[in-house]
């Protein structure tokens, strides 16, 4: 079955730094990959799909990569600030009619002042 | 509405008694599905709808667990006989085709068996 590691349950930086997390996989390669975040006691809130088809995907300071090799993906947040303290949630989606995204179990990213 | 929505936010139930949880998805949405999330941990899989069938119902723990969508919309999961293990809190998600996009979840249904 799939498995998905994330580098590391929690990970402290000082605000203005980049953050980066790591989702490593094994198994099948994923048709598409995506990040969440997640607040305590509340859902996941989708923040950006990549495809296998693409190298690297940018939205304001958040910037994923995907490297179907190494079967691998980065998620780097830049100029970090507190707000973004949260769970970041990596999922896998074969893309199939039959599809469901795999999590893992997240990282707990604190940015403190 | 605007999002998924979950019913009830809490549910405190004594062992053994059944629970029902309601999920409404957002209009439009042909793909439902439903994930349990224990403390501090991942989330797993129970089950997803395609409109009103189930291809994938592998997740569900035990035979305690069902789920059904009616009208391709609504979609309810039962737990029968309810043991404390089952305290989680339970996440609804729906999106357009499948899983191709993304997904958007509820505020999800927190269970605790005493």
């Amino acid at each position: 079955s799939q498995k998905i590691e994330q580098n590391s349950e929690a990970l402290n930086i000082q605000e203005g730094k980049t953050a980066t997390l790591t989702c490593n996989y094994t198994n099948y390669s994923p048709a598409y990959l995506q990040w969440y975040r997640q607040d305590p006691g509340r859902g996941p809130v989708f923040l950006l799909l990549i495809r296998e088809n693409e190298k690297e995907k940018r939205k304001e300071r958040l910037k994923v990569t995907f490297d179907t090799t190494l079967k691998q993906s980065l998620f780097h947040i830049t100029a970090s600030q507190p707000a973004d303290s949260a769970t970041y949630l990596c999922a896998l989606d074969r893309g199939s009619t039959l599809g469901r995204l795999y999590f893992g179990r997240g990282t707990q990213l604190t940015v403190w002042p | 509405g605007a999002g998924v929505s979950q019913s009830p936010s809490n549910k405190v139930t004594e062992k053994g008694k059944d629970v029902e949880l309601r999920c409404d998805p957002i209009s439009g949405h042909t793909a439902l599905y439903w994930y349990r999330q224990s403390l501090g941990q991942g989330l797993e899989f129970l089950i997803y709808f395609q409109g009103n069938s189930a291809p994938d119902k592998s997740g569900l723990p035990s035979d305690r667990f069902s789920a059904e969508r009616t009208g391709g919309s609504v979609s309810t999961l039962t737990i029968q006989r309810t043991q404390q293990e089952d305290s989680a809190v339970y996440l609804c998600a729906s999106s357009l085709e499948g899983m191709n996009t993304e997904a958007f979840f509820g505020q999800g249904t927190r269970l605790t068996v005493v």
